[in-house]
């Protein structure tokens, strides 16, 4: 088993919806959890990070988090052409120092 | 603000050679990593220091090494250049701080193409 899995995608999106991003992991005392975007040819970037379960909201993006289901999602609400991009899951384990990633999800945002 | 500087951006290797990719980082970070991204796939995590002096293996480590000598440095060195290291290799220090999620800031990445 794969220890951070995401759907490969590509998620395809009409502009303006709602675009659920889905990851799971596999160690048990993960204890934060990120979302990087990734353009074409360029560097990941921090979209945003939890550690809590629950919901956490940063402008058209919100993370959510459940612990006991092993699960981290992503939604980003009125997406536009702009959000097209692989993301990526990333999760900091036990150990505290290692981030894992997550095989990314493509998402495209068709006008 | 540099951040995370990645020297070469681009390098192109013949089967068998060598080569250090350097990372240099001045935001006092303590924690390095080095990821490679083959096309279309994820971050996988080659090597990680939580300080100077201090370096683990990640996920695949084989065909690399790694040194700490300084806070600021981090090179990644390939040995015996082979096909399969064709890759694009990113940076990324990440500090300790007060709280669980602190963030990794990657360098503009390397693209390696071994012939």
């Amino acid at each position: 088993q794969k220890e951070v899995e995401q759907n490969s995608g590509p998620l395809s999106v009409p502009e303006g919806a709602i675009a659920s991003l889905n990851c799971t992991y596999s160690d048990r005392v993960s204890q934060s959890f990120f979302w990087y975007r990734q353009y074409s040819g360029k560097s990941p970037e921090l979209i945003m990070s939890i550690y809590s379960n629950g919901d956490k909201e940063d402008g058209r993006f919100t993370a959510q988090l459940n612990k006991a289901s092993q699960y981290v999602s992503l939604l980003i609400r009125d997406s536009q052409p702009s959000d097209s991009a692989t993301y990526l899951c990333a999760v900091k384990g036990s150990s505290a120092s290692k981030i894992i990633f997550g095989s990314g999800t493509r998402l495209s945002i068709r006008p | 603000n540099a951040g995370v500087t990645q020297t070469p951006k681009f390098r192109i290797l013949k089967i068998g050679q060598s080569m250090t990719l350097q990372c240099a980082q001045d935001m006092n970070h303590n924690y390095m990593y080095w990821y490679r991204q083959d096309p279309g796939m994820g971050l996988k995590l080659i090597y990680y220091s939580v300080g100077a002096g201090i370096t683990d293996k990640g996920e695949v480590p084989n065909g690399y090494n790694v040194s700490r000598s300084t806070t600021e440095d981090f090179p990644l060195r390939l040995e015996l250049a082979a096909p399969s290291q064709t890759s694009v290799y990113f940076c990324a220090a990440r500090g300790q701080g007060t709280y669980l999620n602190t963030e990794a800031f990657f360098g503009q990445g390397t693209r390696l193409t071994v012939v």
